[in-house]
């Protein structure tokens, strides 16, 4: 168990919607990263907050936000879903904002979108 | 552009024989590099990292790494497998930027381990 937690687990959804899949960070950790798992892009890196600010962003797409709020849980908000935005969503979390230490991964939240 | 490649997709080894998993990155300043071990239905788990010194480092759970810097490569190795050894795992390597971070992963070795 590394301690990092995603609800929900798993997450069924049509098309058009809009979805908001949670993650609370290892405590003490002040960083957190969102990645997506697919089986043609593999693992991608989307979006990091360090205490509540957006430090980097990768690849994501403008329907794809984030926040981290002052408790230091984040929101990763899906919006206007396609059938390619279904895949595996990691959270991780560190205890800086540099990526020289350890980020420990939650056990992911399955999308599918129908 | 920064990229990580594992050339083998799928590998699968007898319990007990010698394991080596390949990774080559691209990447123009000093790479810090990193081994993940990922189980179905689990995140990932660090195995390993480099970051500078001793080009051979060692990790958890028996495995090993030798960063070699004119190959541009980074291969895990573990001198005899259990059948607990069979996961996902995925190199990746340390993008640093003006302003945070970002993990720059390799599209993953599925190992099988056969009894």
């Amino acid at each position: 168990d590394s301690g990092v937690t995603q609800t929900p687990k798993h997450l069924i959804t049509a098309t058009g919607q809009r979805v908001t899949l949670r993650c609370s960070p290892r405590s003490g950790d002040l960083s957190v990263y969102w990645y997506q798992q697919s089986l043609d892009q593999g693992l991608q890196f989307l979006i990091q907050y360090y205490n509540g600010e957006e430090r980097a962003k990768g690849n994501i797409l403008e329907r794809f936000s984030a926040q981290q709020f002052p408790d230091l849980h984040s929101e990763l908000n899906l919006s206007s879903l396609e059938l390619g935005d279904s895949a595996l969503y990691f959270c991780a979390s560190s205890v800086s904002e540099s990526g020289l230490y350890e980020q420990y991964f939650g056990p992911g939240t399955r999308l599918t979108v129908t | 552009a920064q990229s990580v490649t594992q050339p083998d997709i799928h590998i699968t080894v007898s319990e007990g024989a010698s394991l080596e998993l390949r990774c080559n990155y691209s990447y123009g300043a000093t790479p810090y590099l990193f081994w993940y071990v990922q189980s179905p239905g689990q995140g990932l788990q660090l195995l390993l990292k480099y970051f500078s010194g001793d080009t051979l480092v060692q990790g958890i759970k028996g495995f090993e790494a030798e960063f070699k810097r004119s190959q541009s490569s980074f291969n895990l190795r573990k001198p005899s497998v259990h059948w607990s050894d069979s996961a996902e795992y995925l190199c990746a390597v340390v993008l640093l930027r003006e302003a945070g971070t970002a993990l720059i992963f390799g599209k993953g070795t599925t190992l099988s381990v056969s009894s």
